[in-house]
């Protein structure tokens, strides 16, 4: 059974680079025609999309948020990596990783339990 | 650039009630991309319905989705304790874009 787990710092001072981490277990990404997205959601509010990856590396991003998001891939660790530099407190929140669906419906149909970021000095 | 709104905002219903929520577009879409999300305090969305009205898997037949170009809609027939939650719909234009959610409370 698939799963996902993000792992990363949960506080980042103002400016910095927020940096997390995917792990993608009980499969392999490399043998999978799936992308793999990164999806926010500050305290209180709704779900955000960054952006997605496919295993060759080839990316797209939420165009409100490119100039600051980095998504890449390390297929021989399972891995996929967000990084969004210049932070500030408006970017604290739970990041969630989940498996995107390109084909059919394009949905999250398997997601990380969540990691909450806390951007403060 | 589509807008997605829901409603109501909140809805309070007792168990066994049927709850009908709302999922507009502020523009004709495909029924193929809209998605429909669960989601409980403390826990990551769950995927409900896809292409508008297929059920996700493990997903209990409760729950259905319908609609079309502007209006979709999830339906939960009867409401269970554990459908207490936050519903969000989702439409794939050029990129994913969410709703801002229904929650679902207890009356």
């Amino acid at each position: 059974q698939l799963q996902l787990q993000e792992s990363g710092p949960g506080l980042v001072k103002p400016s910095e680079t927020l940096s997390l981490t995917c792990t993608v277990s009980g499969g392999s990404m490399s043998r999978s025609s799936y992308h793999w997205g990164w999806i926010r959601q500050p305290p209180g509010k709704g779900l955000e999309w960054f952006g997605s990856i496919f295993q060759s590396g080839s990316t797209y991003y939420n165009p409100s948020l490119t100039s600051r998001v980095t998504i890449s891939v390390d297929t021989p660790k399972n891995q996929f990596s967000l990084k969004l530099n210049s932070v500030t407190a408006a970017d604290t929140a739970v990041y969630y990783c989940a498996r995107h669906s390109l084909g059919g419906s394009r949905d999250f149909d398997i997601w990380g339990q969540g990691t909450l970021v806390t951007v403060s000095s | 650039e589509i807008v997605l709104t829901q409603s109501p905002g909140t809805l309070s219903l007792s168990p066994g009630e049927r709850a009908t929520l709302s999922c507009r577009a502020s523009q004709s879409v495909s029924s193929s991309y809209l998605v429909w999300y669960q989601q409980k305090p403390g826990q990551a969305p769950r995927l409900l319905i896809y292409g508008a009205s297929s059920r996700a898997t493990g997903i209990p037949d409760r729950f259905s989705g319908s609609g079309s170009e502007t209006d979709f809609t999830l339906t939960i027939s009867r409401l269970e304790p554990e459908d207490f939650a936050v519903y969000y719909c989702q439409y794939y234009d050029s990129s994913p874009l969410f709703g801002p959610g229904t929650k679902v409370d207890i009356k």
